[in-house]
């Protein structure tokens, strides 16, 4: 059974502190994980998709990468606007069921000004 | 529209009532998907449509949950007989294409409570 693990649940850091969310995963295939940022009451907002081990994706302040066994986001020097939950999911490519994700229960971020 | 569309965004049924939310995808996209959030939780999947087909159902949790497609564009989540368990927010996404690895695109969800 595909499972994804995230760590840490809740996270509280001051504007312009970088750290990282931690994204661990076992999956029969992996055929893509993805990241999703959710704010209060909004849907799951998609981030990135990382396909193999060594993949780097940026965006903004937000950089996504991946192992064979974990994916990182990393927040570099996060602002305000940043706080929201954060959500990682993968999508298994053996068997039939290469469609759906599976999700993990999200890392809360809240950044203080 | 720009991105997917639910309605109603709350509903409040009362124990044993029937309920029906309503998912417009992004114009063009042929899989769609039927996800259930609870409180703290990640999205768990309950069903997956490409066009008109529902081509798994696995995740519905019980026999009261059926979907539909039926033109292979908007969709209806139906719940028969509800249960307080069934509160939660339900989230429908749409991707372009009906293979693996697009990006699931979401909508803001219906939040159902059952009293």
């Amino acid at each position: 059974e595909d499972q994804v693990t995230q760590s840490p649940e809740a996270l509280r850091l001051q504007e312009g502190e970088s750290s990282s969310l931690n994204c661990s995963y076992t999956v029969s295939g992996l055929r893509g994980l993805f990241w999703y940022r959710q704010d209060p009451g909004k849907g799951p907002e998609f981030l990135f998709t990382l396909y193999s081990a060594g993949e780097e994706k940026e965006k903004e302040r937000l950089k996504a990468t991946l192992t064979k066994k974990e994916s990182f986001l990393h927040i570099t020097a996060p602002k305000p606007e940043d706080s929201a939950t954060y959500l990682c999911a993968v999508q298994a490519g053996g068997g039939g069921s290469n469609y759906k994700l599976t999700f993990g229960k999200g890392t809360l971020l809240t950044v203080n000004p | 529209g720009a991105g997917v569309s639910q309605s109603p965004r709350y509903k409040v049924a009362k124990r044993g009532q029937d309920v029906a939310l309503r998912c417009d995808p992004i114009s063009g996209h042929v899989s769609l998907f039927w996800y259930q959030q609870a409180l703290g939780q990640g999205p768990e999947f309950l069903t997956y449509f490409q066009n008109e087909a529902q081509l798994d159902k696995s995740g519905l949790p019980s026999d009261r949950f059926f979907a539909e497609r039926p033109e292979g564009s908007v969709s209806t989540l139906k719940i028969q007989r509800t249960q307080q368990e069934d509160s939660a927010v339900y989230l429908c996404a749409s991707s372009l294409l009906g293979v693996g690895n697009q990006p699931q695109h979401f909508g803001d969800g219906t939040r159902l409570s059952i009293l």
